[in-house]
């Protein structure tokens, strides 16, 4: 089946350690995007990667970083600068599709990492 | 900038009574607009969409029409089941943006028996 897997599910990590947390999609999507969920709080985009190679920053990238190499992956690894890292990552790719049509705005998610830092 | 709002929650209903999750946006342009569901430890998914004023998304017995006059995106459903219980988020994204979804906070729902 097509999708999108996120692993792990659950993350624990020490202050002052980097970690990576793993998107892969099978959809051949081209567009990839990691959020962040905070309770009670919307998402906010970290980075975003409309095609293999390239990525750009959302709203929160200080602290994270990302890779494009394959079209399938876009791994998020969340660096030791990062403040206050413990949060549920989402992951999600777009549908392609031509500009201005109806498929061309949605996004598909997969089921989440939580990451708690002790 | 482009912003979403929503109802604050949580929302407590009984089983088989009607739902309402208002939602209303602000942007520059003519945005499409989504609700999203995310059942609890799992991701978001896709309940609905609406592309343009009037546009009326369905599924699954939730309905949300796209209300331009009064920017604003309802959702809501005739008669609710426990299974219905999760998070429902509001979302926007302009068309001339090529990535950026704008999201609301969520709003809790919990259906009880």
């Amino acid at each position: 089946d097509g999708g999108i897997t996120q692993s792990p599910k659950y993350l624990f990590r020490k202050e002052g350690q980097n970690v990576t947390l793993s998107c892969e999609q099978n959809l051949n999507h081209d567009a990839m995007y990691w959020y962040r969920q905070d309770p009670g709080q919307g998402l906010r985009l970290i980075y975003y990667s409309q095609i293999v190679n390239d990525f750009q920053k959302g709203d929160i990238a200080e602290g994270y970083s990302v890779s494009r190499e394959k079209k399938e992956s876009f791994p998020l690894t969340v660096t030791s600068a990062q403040k206050n890292p413990t949060a549920f990552y989402l992951c999600a790719s777009r549908s392609p599709g031509l500009a201005g049509s109806d498929t061309y705005n949605e996004q598909f998610f997969g089921p989440g990492t939580r990451l708690t830092v002790l | 900038g482009d912003s979403v709002t929503q109802m604050e929650g949580p929302v407590t209903l009984s089983e088989e009574a009607f739902l309402t999750i208002n939602c209303t946006y602000t942007a520059t342009g003519y945005p499409s607009l989504f609700w999203y569901v995310q059942y609890p430890g799992e991701g978001l998914q896709l309940l609905l969409k609406a592309t343009k004023a009037d546009d009326k998304g369905s599924n699954k017995g939730f309905e949300a029409t796209y209300r331009k006059e009064t920017t604003s995106f309802h959702l809501e459903k005739g008669s609710v089941q426990v299974s219905d219980s999760a998070v429902y988020f509001c979302a926007l994204k302009e068309k001339t943006s090529y990535d950026k979804v704008i999201f609301g906070p969520g709003t809790s729902l919990s259906v009880i028996p």
